[in-house]
């Protein structure tokens, strides 16, 4: 069964360093893999996805990730963290049938000045 | 277009006590799915709906039922609240086996 597994409930930064939140997944045939972000008190939203198109892959507020295949890793990235990062992330992988997403227990990011 | 949108926002239950919530999108998606939210647990699938009038359990169905008798509807019951289903619940929806849209939760207590 495809599972994720995320490193690290709680991950701390200092406003404009580099921001890592990791992923490995666990899937039998190759995934779809995505990363979700959740504001406080709202639902989520679609960070990025992989769908077996280029490895690493751009998302919306200067994010992206990079699927390892040797590694089965999916890890977020981001050059320079805002303290409007600050948030919950979910890494996901699809079923064998692509009609559900497994989710991580995520990753809570925190920003300081 | 509204997106995902849940009723109610809140909730408060006593043991026992039945409800049922409610998920409507207007996208004109299939697929729509029922999670509920627990702390240090992620998202855990309740149900899912590929298409009107049919349903299927996800990894923690004990508890809840279903129905899409509407497309643009996805119903999740609670027939005899336990405290164990004090959670957040989200309704999702796709248009494939693309992204879901995710709608703003439900805040439910049980007493």
């Amino acid at each position: 069964a495809q599972s994720v597994t995320q490193l690290g409930s709680h991950v701390s930064v200092s406003e404009g360093a580099l921001v890592l939140l990791r992923c490995n997944y666990s899937s039998s045939v190759p995934p779809y893999l995505f990363w979700y972000v959740q504001y406080p008190n709202q639902g989520l939203q679609l960070l990025l996805k992989y769908t077996s198109a280029a490895t690493l892959v751009k998302g919306i507020n200067g994010f992206e990730a990079e699927f390892k295949k040797s590694e089965t890793s999916f890890h977020l990235t981001k050059p320079s963290a805002h303290m409007s990062d600050a948030a919950e992330y979910f890494c996901a992988v699809s079923d064998t049938g692509f009609q559900k997403l497994v989710f991580g227990t995520g990753t809570r990011l925190l920003v300081s000045p | 277009n509204a997106g995902v949108t849940q009723t109610p926002k809140f909730r408060v239950l006593k043991t026992g006590q039945s409800m049922t919530l409610l998920c409507a999108q207007d996208m004109n998606h299939e697929y729509m799915y029922w999670y509920r939210q627990d702390p240090g647990m992620g998202l855990r699938l309740i149900h899912y709906s590929v298409g009107e009038g049919t349903t299927a359990k996800g990894e923690v169905p004990d508890g809840y039922n279903v129905s899409r008798l509407k497309k643009q509807n996805f119903l999740l019951g609670l027939e005899s609240a336990a405290p164990s289903q004090t959670s957040v619940y989200f309704c999702a929806s796709s248009p494939s086996r693309a992204k879901q849209f995710f709608g703003p939760g439900t805040r439910l207590t049980v007493l």
